[in-house]
């Protein structure tokens, strides 16, 4: 398996432009979670989705920020408009989700930047 | 996160020497994971312990999950320079695979 996916690696934009994240889980996992690391706060869960379901957004900072997962194999997080202190490393993970691994397999990270 | 107290936050051996990281909680956990990261990379699962006085060793890496399951140790015996990066701790605390994480600790192995 190719792992989890995560495109683009490297995203620069100006303010207030629309930014979208795209993450493809490891085939067959059914949770997936979206996570943002900075040098200040360090790594946080954002949200977090099982069977496509969002289960938890109380991690997302501002209604700017919204994530879809539309079937098993894709998920989306859009930020709009952005702003220089969304630059981050923005990081997807997925798990089976039948509790028969505890571990979350993360991507590459998306790193963004915000002029 | 403040959930989570790693110490130290950075630290710089000696290769072959040994080196231990802490990670506490002030509540009891359900589940705790050791994570690692090279810079601009994702992060690499290193182990996961869930019972009270647990410990499990992959190659040269050791962890150990306290009784109270409120503080974990990750020992290095013999350090080299593949080690080096950054060691994350993460903690269960619902049971649902929810996982709120360390600020890390940066290590750098000298050869």
């Amino acid at each position: 398996d190719a792992g989890v996916i995560q495109s683009p690696r490297h995203e620069v934009t100006e303010m207030g432009q629309e930014v979208t994240l795209r993450c493809k889980p490891i085939s067959g996992h059914n949770s997936l979670f979206w996570y943002r690391q900075t040098m200040m706060r360090g790594l946080e869960l954002l949200i977090y989705f099982n069977n496509n379901v969002p289960i938890d957004d109380s991690g997302m900072p501002e209604d700017r920020f919204s994530a879809k997962m539309p079937n098993a194999s894709f998920s989306t997080l859009k930020i709009q408009p952005s702003e220089p202190r969304d630059s981050a490393v923005y990081f997807c993970a997925s798990n089976p989700g039948d509790r028969t691994s505890d571990e979350q397999y993360f991507g590459p990270g998306t790193r963004l930047t915000v002029t | 996160s403040q959930e989570l107290e790693q110490s130290p936050q950075s630290l710089i051996v000696q290769e072959g020497k040994n080196l231990t990281i802490n990670c506490t909680s002030s509540k009891t956990l359900y589940g705790l994971y050791w994570y690692k990261q090279k810079y601009g990379e994702g992060l690499i699962f290193l182990m996961m312990l869930q019972k009270g006085g647990e410990e499990k060793s992959h190659e040269k890496i050791t962890a150990k999950l306290d009784e109270k399951k409120q503080q974990s140790s990750l020992h290095i015996t013999a350090s080299q320079p593949s080690h080096a990066g950054i060691y994350l701790c993460g903690a269960d605390k619902t049971g649902a695979n929810k996982l709120v994480f360390g600020a890390g600790t940066i290590l750098r192995v000298k050869s």
